[in-house]
């Protein structure tokens, strides 16, 4: 029953450096989502997977990229860190079909707390 | 504008008493509404979600819905200090199952 699992959970990169956040659900859930969460400013979304094979950019994509491995992997890539990007990152999943009337709540991982200085 | 405007509070209630948290939304095209409970360096946990106008009672919880004025509202009766977290009211757009988040409110519930 681990449900969403993110790795890591802490991470210190320096301007410039590069990561992967791995991001893995167990639910057979077909939605899979990236956000971040900065004091006062709420949950943002990055970016979004409808389905395994489909991506599309969120609120605030700029410096990030994703990857829907397959329908249970989603991560979400730092290709040149910047310290604008300390925050921490939530990945959820959800069973909703795209399109359909009935939304369904998300179900999150523990958050990866990133610092980049 | 925000799409979804919270007061971050915080907001304080003595125990036993309700604590009413609201939210508003600039889009009237949301569809549906849900709120999350979130402890202080936890994840969010989905609370309840409410699609209609009017009330949807889930325990000691009570999400009430007026798209007209654009407003959600979350009633915890019997508050409890172990609800003390922040909450999230989240709107979701056109049936994309993509949600915004509001900042959220932080509740207090004193013993």
């Amino acid at each position: 029953n681990a449900g969403v699992t993110q790795t890591p959970k802490f991470q210190v990169l320096k301007t410039g450096q590069s990561m992967t956040l791995q991001c893995a659900q167990d639910m057979n859930h077909n939605s899979m989502y990236w956000y971040r969460q900065d004091p006062g400013m709420g949950l943002r979304l990055i970016y979004y997977s409808a389905s395994e094979g489909t991506t599309d950019k969120g609120e605030v994509p700029n410096g990030y990229n994703v990857s829907r491995l397959n329908k249970r992997e989603f991560s979400l890539r730092l290709e040149s860190a910047a310290p604008s990007q300390t925050s921490v990152y939530f990945c959820a999943s959800s069973e909703a079909l795209v399109g359909t009337l009935q939304a369904y709540g998300y179900t999150f991982g523990s958050g990866t707390r990133l610092t980049v200085v | 504008q925000k799409e979804v405007e919270q007061n971050s509070g915080p907001l304080s209630v003595p125990e036993g008493a309700i604590a009413s948290l609201n939210c508003t939304y600039s889009d009237r095209g949301s569809q549906s509404f849900f709120w999350y409970r979130q402890y202080s360096g936890k994840s969010p946990e989905l609370i309840m979600f409410i699609y209609s106008n009017g009330d949807k009672e889930d325990g000691r919880f009570t999400a009430q819905l007026n798209k007209a004025s654009q407003y959600v509202s979350l009633l915890i009766r019997d508050s409890q200090p172990s609800d003390s977290a922040t909450y999230l009211c989240a709107v979701e757009l056109y049936n994309f199952n993509k949600f915004y988040f509001g900042s959220g409110t932080k509740l207090n519930v004193k013993p």
